[in-house]
């Protein structure tokens, strides 16, 4: 089975601009979040997505949002990017049926805002 | 109150030595899962090994098992044999139905494997 995949892996962007990162789940499974991780926060929660519904959320400011396709891939989307958005992004996908199937990541986005 | 606490920042252990690197959790839910990723510098994020609140052995995963002292809170991780390839960042996680099966991941131990 394939794994989880993040693109792209690598994006550079200035202030004010917007970005949008994509991740697809193993296959079969429904859940997948959204964790962004920086060197002074570590790994925070963003936001998780099942069947398409926004299941999850973390302690984000609006300008972070996602969603979910019938396929279960997800995409998050970051407007106005500031200076401290520069971070990790890491999706992960689960079977989403209950409280203890296991999350599997992508290999990350790097992204660096300038 | 942190629902994961993971204490020792940095370890160092020398090559072929076990270690052991600590988590404890807080919940109020009867069933939950515990588990153990390791990032390497790349950033990837690799399960290595989950432990069910039921689960009445010590789960086990070649050389990763995993101390789980319910009354106590505790789920460390015992990496045995050390490897160099083993130094990493390591995270706790746990997951419990009552918060809506949200992940909650502790703040990470950096492993260094010594040869």
């Amino acid at each position: 089975k394939a794994g989880v995949t993040q693109t792209p892996r690598y994006l550079i962007k200035t202030r004010g601009q917007q970005v949008t990162l994509s991740c697809s789940p193993i296959s079969g499974h429904r859940s997948v979040s959204w964790y962004q991780q920086t060197p002074g926060q570590g790994l925070q929660f963003l936001f998780e997505y099942f069947s398409e519904t926004q299941r999850n959320k973390g302690n984000f400011p609006g300008r972070f949002s996602g969603r979910q396709f019938s396929n279960s891939r997800s995409e998050m989307n970051v407007s106005t990017l500031e200076l401290g958005d520069s971070a990790l992004y890491l999706c992960a996908s689960s079977l989403g049926t209950d409280g203890t199937d296991t999350q599997y990541f992508g290999p990350g986005t790097r992204l660096t805002v300038l | 109150a942190q629902k994961i606490t993971q204490t020792q920042p940095g370890m160092f252990v020398q090559e072929k030595e076990a270690v052991t690197l600590d988590c404890t959790y807080d919940t109020s839910d009867p069933s939950y899962g515990l588990f153990w990723y390791k990032q390497p510098s790349s950033g990837e994020m690799i399960f290595l090994i989950y432990q069910g609140s039921y689960d009445q052995q010590n789960a086990t995963e070649g050389r990763y098992s995993l101390n789980f002292q319910k009354a106590r809170k505790s789920a460390n991780l015992v990496i045995s044999a050390s490897q160099l390839g083993d130094s990493a960042m390591y995270f706790c996680a746990m997951r419990e139905p009552y918060t809506g099966n949200q992940f909650y991941f502790g703040t990470g131990t950096s492993l260094t494997v010594i040869p």
